[in-house]
């Protein structure tokens, strides 16, 4: 039974420029959260899929979007990047948004 | 403003030593708290969702309580191993009226634990 996979693992960007991040849930879960983790820091919660929309939101700019498929998986797309928005994103998925997370291994953006 | 916090943020003890830490949070329209592990270079991994007020869990050397009408979760390491270092994160979801089950998390900072062989 596949837990949740992300990709991709690492990459590098340069400010001004865009980036997905995707997610597939773990296999029975139909809702899909996005965070941030910067440095010294706890998860930031970014935005809550569920039904293909958008649930709940955290305290992120509009930069931060995301779209969630019929097949339950999600990305998180982010546009005009900052160096601030360098981090790691995990995703993780649930069966209903406040029941136990399945977080994937995360993806470490570095924005230059 | 819902806030949640652990203490202390790090905590360093000796292999065979056992240790706790607190998780606090708002008690009005409590929901549930969750504890979760992350180790380095891992996903987190969830330890326990505790609903009750006087819930008492364990798995393995960990356990923990929930006091829902004081505001606390305790987190208990029997016997610390080296293995048992990683950051321990509580969470709450929202106190949102009439949210069902669609709630975001709202997460502390964690509390970092150093067993040291």
């Amino acid at each position: 039974d596949a837990g949740v996979t992300q990709s991709p693992t690492h990459l590098i960007k340069t400010r001004g420029q865009q980036v997905t991040l995707r997610c597939s849930p773990k296999s029975g879960h139909d809702t899909v959260s996005w965070y941030q983790q910067a440095l010294g820091q706890g998860p930031q919660f970014i935005f809550q899929y569920y039904e293909e929309e958008e649930r709940q939101r955290g305290n992120f700019p509009d930069r931060f979007s995301g779209h969630q498929f019929p097949n339950y998986s999600s990305e998180l797309n982010v546009n005009a990047l900052l160096l601030g928005d360098s981090a790691l994103y995990l995703c993780a998925s649930s069966l209903g948004g406040a029941n136990v997370l399945t977080f994937g291994a995360g993806s470490r953006l570095t924005v230059l | 403003i819902l806030n949640v916090e652990q203490s202390p943020q790090s905590l360093h003890v000796q292999e065979g030593d056992s240790t706790n830490f607190t998780c606090s949070f708002p008690s009005s329209n409590f929901y549930a708290l969750h504890w979760y592990r992350w180790e380095t270079a891992k996903s987190p991994e969830a330890l326990f969702v505790m609903t009750l007020n006087g819930d008492e869990k364990k798995k393995g050397r960990i356990s923990a309580t929930l006091n829902t009408k004081e505001g606390y979760s305790y987190l208990y390491i029997k016997g610390s191993q080296p293995e048992d270092s990683a950051t321990y994160l509580c969470a709450q979801p929202a106190p949102i009226e009439n949210a069902g089950n669609n709630r975001k998390l709202i997460w502390g900072l964690g509390t970092s634990l150093a067993v040291n062989p």
